[in-house]
């Protein structure tokens, strides 16, 4: 089945900085990945995702990269801000199984 | 139009019970799949289901067990509740199953003592 493995489990960055978390995969037949952002007490909703056709995807100050060759995805996030406080998921796909990263913790510091 | 919802959002249990939670997807989601929510381990895939029938399911117990109804309408069942079972039970509705924008509700939080 799939594996997916996020790094760094927290992370702390400085307003204004930019902070990236990496996610790689085992299963080479994954062609969606997508990225939760899951706010202190709320549920996770979709920030971004993309699919294998495509290297990157930008909205706004979050981007996510893929390297199908190596299987790993990234997201980044620029200009952080406080609400960019969070837990980020990453996930991919695999018959009809969705398997998740085991998060990370983003503080934006001030 | 109105998000996902689970039903009950707490409770608590004692161990050998057994729960049933309650997921309604967004109207037209016909794919449901469940989720385990632990501090330690994450979201862990349980189920998914599309059309009434369950397509995958994770590596947990056969405690563990859900159906679909016609109306997209989802149940999960854990017998014999054990501690360990404690958790935020999330589900979450989409168009095209787990390739595609899931939608999650708010959670059932399960307490077993």
């Amino acid at each position: 089945g799939e594996n997916v493995e996020q790094h760094p489990s927290t992370l702390s960055v400085q307003e204004g900085d930019s902070a990236v978390i990496k996610c790689t995969y085992s299963d080479s037949a994954s062609n969606y990945f997508p990225w939760y952002k899951q706010e202190l007490g709320k549920r996770p909703q979709l920030i971004i995702d993309i699919r294998s056709n495509v290297g990157e995807k930008k909205d706004q100050r979050i981007a996510v990269t893929l390297n199908k060759t190596a299987k790993h995805f990234s997201l980044h996030i620029t200009e952080t801000q406080p609400e960019d406080s969070a837990v980020y998921f990453c996930a991919a796909p695999n018959d009809y199984k969705l398997s998740f990263g085991a998060g990370t913790t983003v503080t934006v510091r001030a | 139009k109105a998000g996902v919802t689970q039903t009950p959002r707490y409770l608590i249990k004692t161990r050998g019970q057994q729960v049933t939670l309650s997921c309604s997807p967004i109207s037209g989601h016909r794919s449901v799949s469940w989720y385990q929510q632990t501090p330690g381990q994450g979201l862990q895939f349980l189920f998914e289901y599309f059309s009434e029938t369950q397509r995958n399911k994770g590596n947990f117990p056969g405690r563990f067990s859900g159906r679909q109804f016609s109306n997209s309408r989802s149940e999960m069942n854990v017998s014999t509740l054990e501690l360990g079972d404690s958790a935020l039970y999330l589900c979450a509705s989409s168009l095209a199953g787990v390739t595609g924008e899931l939608f999650f509700g708010e959670g059932s939080r399960l307490t077993v003592l």
